[in-house]
């Protein structure tokens, strides 16, 4: 079976630092990796997805995620903070075998303060 | 926009009614996955249809059954509907069968009075 544990149900930083969205996995398969975001009243949007490739992914908006599988983690990062990335964030896990679902985490709430 | 569209964005019902749930994938996708959100249980898979063929399971109820139609616009019906069942719904759609990248669309509040 796989999961995810997402560490933080509510992350703050100020507008301009750093923001790191903590993420760990489990599975026994090669993964795949997603981060999406939910703003207030809408549906998920994909930020960013692991597939196998490049460990360092690059998604929209400045956001960044590098896959760690000695440490099976996929930490989320942006540089800088903006007020429009409060948001809540999850990651989700899939496999690239069979007809796998996407398996979510229970979600990090970003609050940036100005 | 994702190109995934749901309807009807918002639903109120009372406890013992039937609902149903309409989505329309992205132009396309073959593939189109049910969840449900709600604030005790997050995010959770419901069922993955591919082609008008379900494959794969999750924590569904069995009060609940979906369907994928020809046209490939999915269904995701709700019965005996108890306050609990009260959360938000969401589609999402893929090109392929495997979940390299899924698109959700709004979602529908189901609210159960």
């Amino acid at each position: 079976a796989q999961s995810v544990t997402q560490l933080g149900s509510h992350v703050s930083v100020s507008e301009g630092a750093l923001v790191l969205l903590r993420c760990n996995y489990s599975s026994s398969v090669p993964p795949y990796l997603f981060w999406y975001v939910q703003y207030p009243n809408q549906g998920l949007q994909l930020l960013l997805k692991y597939t196998s490739a490049a460990t360092l992914v690059k998604g929209i908006n400045g956001f960044e995620a590098e896959f760690k599988k000695s440490e099976t983690s996929f930490h989320l990062t942006k540089p800088s903070a903006h007020m429009s990335d409060a948001a809540e964030y999850f990651c989700a896990v899939s496999s690239n075998t069979g007809f796998q679902k996407l398996v979510f985490g229970t979600g990090t709430r970003l609050l940036v303060s100005p | 926009d994702s190109g995934v569209t749901q309807t009807p964005k918002h639903l109120i019902t009372a406890t013992g009614q039937r609902v149903t749930l309409r989505c329309s994938p992205r132009s396309g996708d073959l593939s189109v996955y049910w969840y449900q959100q709600s604030l005790d249980q997050g995010l959770q898979f419901l069922i993955q249809y591919y082609n008008g063929e379900e494959r794969a399971k999750g924590n569904i109820l069995e009060r609940f059954s979906a369907q994928q139609f020809p046209d490939l616009h999915s269904e995701l019906n709700l019965s005996s509907l108890e306050l609990g069942d009260s959360a938000l719904y969401f589609c999402a759609s893929s090109v392929v069968a495997q979940n390299t990248e899924a698109f959700f669309g709004q979602g529908t509040r189901l609210t159960v009075v």
